[in-house]
């Protein structure tokens, strides 16, 4: 089974400029998470998706971000303008729909520098 | 808001030691718990999960969860330094399946 894809793996970008990542979850995973891991911190998580709904996106700073799930399944995050405090790793995970949260497995993330 | 506090380490072992990682929680009607491990530049890898109050061993790892006093620990017997890393620990939500991780603690083993 192919994992969790995630692109680009990393950026570098100047304050107030705009980036966006990828993901692609497992295949047939109905609930898709975007997490932001500061270095040092535990992963936060921004959103979840269920289907092409969203779930949960109380901690989504949504002033600057935005996330969408076309036709429930690739996603996109998008940072518009970035702040320094942005600078993280944005990591991508999936799974399906279960009846008891489980653990699920992450992408290789996308490393984001904003200077 | 719910918290999953872990000390941040760094947890110092010498090799063929337990390292014993602890985690504390604060929703006591969670149901889901987990542990990941990183590997510095990786993203977090599961390795276990555990439901039930008492201990589940797998290989060299064992997951003991206390629901009454609202803690999980993980022990890594025999360590090696290929464990060292930080390890994360995870409530699970029954609602919504979003996993709220700690801080993580990172792991050193010694040589």
């Amino acid at each position: 089974e192919a994992g969790v894809a995630q692109s680009p793996r990393y950026k570098i970008i100047e304050k107030r400029q705009s980036v966006a990542f990828w993901c692609n979850p497992i295949s047939g995973h109905a609930t898709l998470y975007w997490y932001q891991q500061i270095l040092g911190q535990g992963p936060k998580l921004l959103i979840q998706f269920q289907n092409n709904g969203v779930v949960d996106d109380s901690q989504l700073p949504k002033d600057r971000f935005s996330a969408e799930r076309l036709k429930g399944v690739d996603s996109t995050l998008k940072i518009q303008p970035a702040k320094l405090e942005d600078s993280a790793v944005y990591l991508c995970a999936s799974r399906t729909l279960t009846g008891r949260s489980g653990g699920y497995t992450f992408g290789s993330g996308t490393r984001l520098t904003v200077v | 808001q719910k918290e999953v506090e872990q000390n941040s380490g760094p947890l110092s072992v010498p090799e063929g030691a337990i390292a014993s990682l602890n985690c504390t929680y604060s929703d006591r009607v969670s149901q889901s718990f987990f542990w990941y491990r990183q590997y510095s530049g990786k993203s977090p890898e599961l390795i276990m999960s555990i439901y039930s109050n008492g201990d589940k061993e797998d290989g060299r790892f064992t997951a003991q969860l206390n629901k009454a006093s609202q803690y999980v620990s993980l022990l890594i017997r025999d360590s090696q330094p290929s464990d060292s890393a930080t390890y994360l620990c995870a409530e699970g939500s029954s609602n919504t399946g979003k996993l709220i991780f700690g801080q993580g603690t990172t792991l050193q083993v010694k040589p």
